[in-house]
């Protein structure tokens, strides 16, 4: 199966901070990662697609880069609204695995 | 407007069994790859397993951690994916949702709102 990791595993920004979560794969997955968001007690959304595809609706504060094992997630500028948890998939293979998480807090 | 509604969770033994549901509206459920995403108690998300299209051979595939276990099924005509879950552990006590992809792409874009599974004695 293919592992992913993801740091860090929390952090804490001020608004209008750029942030930046890394995922890291076991093992090559092209450009087969898509990033979710996920607030308390509610389901996860999609935010990027293919490493970097913004999924419809979603504020262009966010953006994907990466290939192969190293992928980034960024907000441009950190929103009241973005504290949560971001979760990196794979889904180059099945099994489909995610990371561990990033908790984001706002301070 | 695309909606899944996931129902079934509840208490449960360990060794004991449940079924969960997810009923589909809003796409062609007939066309659509389905799976179970569940996730433990301040856990990361689990991907369980997955069932394709009957027009794509209807292929299951799951997690190592269910297999022997969990079966994943459909129903077509009433738009619904099934969970069955068997010899259950404390270890399967999660929230379980069900996903799909409404597009080519391999990313899940919607999401049921999760339906709660314990596993206790």
């Amino acid at each position: 199966d293919i592992q992913m990791t993801q740091s860090p595993s929390s952090l804490s920004a001020s608004v209008g901070d750029r942030v930046t979560i890394t995922c890291r794969a076991s093992q090559n997955i092209s450009r087969y990662l898509n990033w979710y968001q996920q607030k308390a007690g509610k389901a996860p959304k999609v935010l990027i697609y293919a490493t970097s595809i913004l999924q419809s609706g979603v504020p262009s504060r966010f953006s994907g880069s990466g290939s192969g094992t190293d992928f980034t997630l960024t907000i441009s500028s950190l929103q009241p609204e973005d504290f949560g948890y971001y979760h990196c998939q794979q889904s180059y293979t099945t099994p489909r695995t995610f990371g561990p998480g990033t908790k984001v807090d706002i301070k | 407007e695309v909606q899944l509604v996931e129902s079934g969770g509840g208490l449960v033994k360990p060794g004991g069994s449940l079924r969960l549901s997810c009923a589909v509206s809003g796409f062609t459920f007939s066309n659509a790859w389905m799976s179970w995403v569940r996730q433990a108690p301040g856990k990361g998300l689990e991907w369980v397993g997955r069932i394709k299209s009957n027009t794509d051979g209807g292929t299951i595939d799951d997690a190592a951690s269910v297999r022997g276990r969990f079966t994943i099924s459909r129903d077509d005509s009433k738009n619904t994916l099934y969970l069955q879950m068997s010899s259950l552990k404390t270890e399967d006590t999660a929230m379980y949702y069900c996903t799909t992809r409404t597009t080519s792409w391999r990313h899940f874009d919607y999401w049921g709102q999760g339906t709660l599974v314990t596993v206790s004695s």
